[in-house]
């Protein structure tokens, strides 16, 4: 079964700095996506990022950039230039293709100071 | 419109009372969950439908049971429920089930069991 790992249960950044959620996965399959969610206080939940695992090339997205490790199955988010409006719970998501249904990580609170 | 809505926003029930939740989407999706979510955890995934068929159910107890009316309405029925079913229940919808595209999350229900 796939797993999906996220270490650090918290993190905090102080506004305008730059911080990395870490992210690993595990599983044997060659063809998969990988997503990261944010989640504020207000809990929708909403895409942040997404990485097809075939495209060598790391997702970016506007502040948002992601670390993909297809070796180390390892998928980092870097939010840089942080905003207060980044703070919210990070969700890292992996879903085969053609499974039905995602694995979700354990989430990382970012906290945003200012 | 990329929105999915879920109605009731809050809602409080006794353990012999039967509720549903709805959710609707008109993004012209063809895939929609359910998911259960408790405080400061991932979502679990309850229930997978494509194409209006239940494909996946993760072992969900029967005092839950999904409806998909139509492509665009799932519904939620809830009956004798436990205190500890109480949750956020998440519903999310995207286009297809593959895994390569994203996923779209309502705001959520708030369920209280008494």
């Amino acid at each position: 079964a796939q797993t999906v790992t996220q270490s650090q249960p918290e993190m905090s950044v102080q506004e305008a700095e730059t911080v990395t959620l870490s992210c690993t996965y595990d599983t044997s399959e060659s063809d998969y996506y990988l997503f990261w969610y944010k989640q504020p206080p207000s809990r929708q939940m909403i895409l942040v990022i997404r990485q097809e695992a075939y495209k060598q090339q790391n997702a970016t997205e506007n502040r948002f950039s992601v670390n993909f490790q297809k070796a180390a199955k390892s998928f980092s988010l870097k939010i840089s230039d942080s905003q207060l409006g980044d703070a919210a719970m990070y969700f890292c998501a992996y879903h085969r293709t053609n499974a039905g249904k995602s694995t979700f990580g354990d989430g990382t609170t970012l906290t945003v100071k200012p | 419109d990329t929105e999915v809505t879920q109605t009731p926003k809050h809602l409080v029930m006794g353990m012999t009372n039967k509720k549903s939740l709805k959710c609707e989407q008109h993004m012209g999706h063809r895939a929609m969950y359910w998911y259960k979510q408790k405080a400061k955890k991932p979502p679990e995934l309850m229930f997978v439908y494509s194409y209006e068929k239940l494909s996946i159910n993760e072992s969900v107890p029967s005092r839950f049971s999904p409806e998909c009316p139509n492509s665009s309405l799932l519904n939620l029925h809830l009956h004798a429920l436990q205190p500890e079913d109480s949750a956020l229940y998440l519903c999310a919808s995207s286009q297809s089930w593959t895994g390569r595209e994203t996923q779209y999350f309502g705001p959520g229900t708030r369920l209280l069991v008494l």
